[in-house]
């Protein structure tokens, strides 16, 4: 089975600063895509970025951008000129492109950003 | 883009009652709808998968007898919480994908937050 870990509970930065969120997920599987959620406290979950596995080329997003490092299963999020609101709990997930094409999300990260 | 709706937001209930949460894509047909609980302060918990025109498929722990998953249409799929107890109360979200080929994430509901008193 798939399991996805975020070893952050919690961070904090300042406005405008750059902040870095870790992910590792384990699979023995080859094709799969990872993703990283936003929950703001509207618990509406929001799609920051994708990443195919089969891609070697990072994804990015405006101010967000991934590190995916395949061979060791690592997919941390770059949040660049953080925002106020970018203060939310921020999920990564895992999705195997065969099966059911469930989503398995880690245990969050709280990002709280001062002004 | 492609939009979920939930309803309602917030339900109060009775002990021994049922609630039924809707889950509408309003702009998309959805092949799969995923049910979620999340508890406080945690993650997601996938609850079940349901599948258009036929019966959903539970994760494991999941009382399918309480937790009925109905996917009658390509755009509405609902889940009853049949006799609610106070231990059901939890925020629940939905989230749908219209097709094998939407590779693009799931998009979901803004979710229930459910009380049993």
């Amino acid at each position: 089975a798939q399991t996805v870990t975020q070893s952050q509970p919690e961070m904090s930065v300042q406005e405008a600063e750059t902040v870095t969120l870790s992910c590792t997920y384990d699979t023995s599987e080859n094709n799969y895509y990872l993703f990283w959620y936003k929950q703001p406290p509207s618990r509406q979950m929001i799609l920051v970025i994708r990443q195919e596995a089969y891609k070697q080329q990072n994804a990015t997003e405006n101010r967000f951008s991934v590190n995916f490092q395949k061979a060791a299963k690592s997919f941390s999020l770059k949040i660049s000129d953080s925002q106020l609101g970018d203060t939310a709990m921020y999920f990564c997930a895992f999705m195997l492109i065969q099966g059911a094409q469930k989503l398995v999300f880690g245990q969050g990260t709280r990002l709280t950003i001062n002004p | 883009g492609a939009v979920v709706s939930q309803h309602p937001s917030w339900v109060i209930c009775k002990s021994g009652t049922s609630v039924k949460i809707e889950c509408r894509s309003l702009d998309f047909q959805a092949t799969t709808m995923f049910w979620y609980r999340q508890f406080p302060k945690q993650s997601l918990m996938l609850m079940a998968t349901s599948n258009e025109g036929s019966k959903a498929t539970y994760e494991q722990g999941v009382e399918k007898d309480k937790f009925l998953i109905n996917h009658a249409s390509l755009t509405l799929s609902t889940l009853t919480v049949t006799s609610a107890h106070p231990e059901d109360s939890s925020f629940y979200i939905c989230s749908a994908s219209a097709s094998r080929g939407d590779y693009y994430g799931y998009t979901f509901g803004s979710g229930t937050r459910l009380t049993v008193v």
